[in-house]
């Protein structure tokens, strides 16, 4: 199957700082990724559609100045937690494939805020 | 209601079991149903799919679902301590994916 790659696969911060995570397909060209928040022994909660030059498209209850999208290429997706508090600690992964039944999932970041 | 319901289990079987996993749902409008692997601390890995009503197979594992009931399950036979994993089901209307609460399988040998 196709790989999704995600980095950091772990990061820790301080309250109030600004985190960064990639996406990458690393053998396809995806137009549409996606980014889900996994809280523990949670399920997957889609967080938005991050669509290749243009706008993501963010899920209800969202903020979309919080969570930071760019799709800049067909290969990476970037989401950025801008300000992050200790209750956004949670273990963020993104997906990609040709068709939204077949997802390819990344490894999963997790992020801790002190 | 939630849209798509899952026991979280724990469900723990021995090795060589016969293992089913379930999901109830609520939308009508869902049309593929999905089950995903994910081990600890990964990202879920695609199982399988089906469209319509019917079962699907693949190896040890079949995928089985019923729209009039809209009920869907995932028969593991011969079920290794590999496959210990969350077991996630998903479905899709169109254009995203709604996921379960995710099932904890441990196989012991």
């Amino acid at each position: 199957g196709a790989v999704v790659s995600q980095h950091p696969s772990r990061v820790i911060c301080k309250s109030g700082t600004s985190v960064k995570i990639e996406c990458r397909s690393l053998d396809f060209q995806a137009t549409t990724m996606f980014w889900y928040r996994q809280f523990p022994k949670q399920s997957l909660m889609l967080m938005a559609t991050s669509n290749e030059g243009s706008k993501a498209t963010y899920e209800q209850g969202v903020e979309k100045d919080k969570f930071l999208i760019n799709h800049a290429s067909l290969t990476l997706s970037t989401l950025t937690v801008t300000s992050a508090h200790p209750e956004d600690s949670s273990f963020y992964i993104c997906s990609a494939g040709a068709k939204i039944r077949e997802q390819f999932f990344g490894p999963g970041t997790r992020l801790t805020v002190l | 209601q939630k849209e798509v319901e899952q026991d979280p289990g724990p469900l723990s079987v021995p090795e060589g079991a016969i293992v089913s996993l379930n999901c109830t749902y609520s939308n009508s409008a869902f049309q593929y149903f999905m089950w995903y692997r994910q081990y600890s601390r990964k990202g879920p890995e695609l199982l399988m799919y089906t469209y319509s009503s019917g079962n699907k197979e693949d190896g040890r594992f079949t995928a089985q679902v019923d729209k009039s009931s809209k009920y869907i399950s995932l028969f593991i036979r011969d079920s290794q301590p590999s496959d210990s994993a969350t077991y996630l089901c998903a479905m899709t209307p169109q254009g995203k994916l709604v996921f379960g609460k995710g099932t904890k399988l441990t196989v012991n040998p």
